[in-house]
């Protein structure tokens, strides 16, 4: 069965420093990825997607994730980070096992200090 | 509509109560998802729709939750003899198709069972 695991449930960078949140999946056959994130007080929205296509993909707001199958990761990072990238980032896989049934991790909550 | 809508927004009810929870997903999509985010934890699936195929029922956790969805429209989630366990944040989404298509996630209901 697929799972996904997120690295820290929080994550506190400064305001300018690079971002980086860790995902790690199993999945017995090719998974398809994704990470969407939550702003306070708003609905889940897509951030980017891995769909068996080129394996660095670029997302909305300047974020990018790699998918290296060696490590089974999915890590989304972002260069410099803005006070309005503060939100909760979920990673989910899903597969054709699974009928693409969307398996999410617990999310990490993403802090900017100024 | 411009996206998927859920109500109520919030509903509070007491333990045993039966609830109705109700989704309307973007014109056109033809698959549903039903899940529930409990405080500080991932998304959990519950239900999903595809057209007129049988619905995947494999998430739902008791036999007092059951979905139904009109055609290729509303959708309602009823949890019955509801407990304090019930309490979470349920979240919908809709994709023109199952598979790798976006999910597009309405702003939930947040239920509280007193």
């Amino acid at each position: 069965a697929q799972s996904v695991t997120q690295l820290g449930s929080h994550v506190s960078v400064s305001e300018g420093a690079l971002v980086l949140l860790r995902c790690n999946y199993s999945s017995s056959v090719p998974p398809y990825l994704f990470w969407y994130v939550q702003y306070p007080n708003q609905g889940l929205q897509l951030l980017l997607k891995y769909t068996s296509a080129a394996t660095l993909v670029k997302g909305i707001n300047g974020f990018e994730a790699e998918f290296k199958k060696s490590e089974t990761s999915f890590h989304l990072t972002k260069p410099s980070a803005h006070m309005s990238d503060a939100a909760e980032y979920f990673c989910a896989v899903s597969d054709r096992r699974s009928n693409y049934q969307l398996i999410w991790g617990a999310g990490t909550k993403l802090i900017i200090k100024p | 509509g411009a996206g998927v809508s859920q109500s109520p927004s919030n509903k509070v009810t007491e333990k045993g109560k039966d609830v109705e929870l109700r989704c309307d997903p973007i014109s056109g999509h033809t698959a549903l998802y039903w899940y529930r985010q409990r405080l500080g934890q991932g998304l959990e699936f519950l239900i999903y729709f595809q057209g007129n195929s049988a619905p995947d029922k494999s998430g739902l956790p008791s036999d007092r939750f059951s979905a139904e969805r009109t055609g290729e429209s509303v959708s309602t989630l009823t949890i019955q003899r509801t407990q304090q366990e019930d309490s979470a944040v349920y979240l919908c989404a809709s994709s023109q198709q199952a598979g790798t298509d976006t999910q597009y996630f309405g702003p939930g209901t947040r239920l509280t069972v007193l």
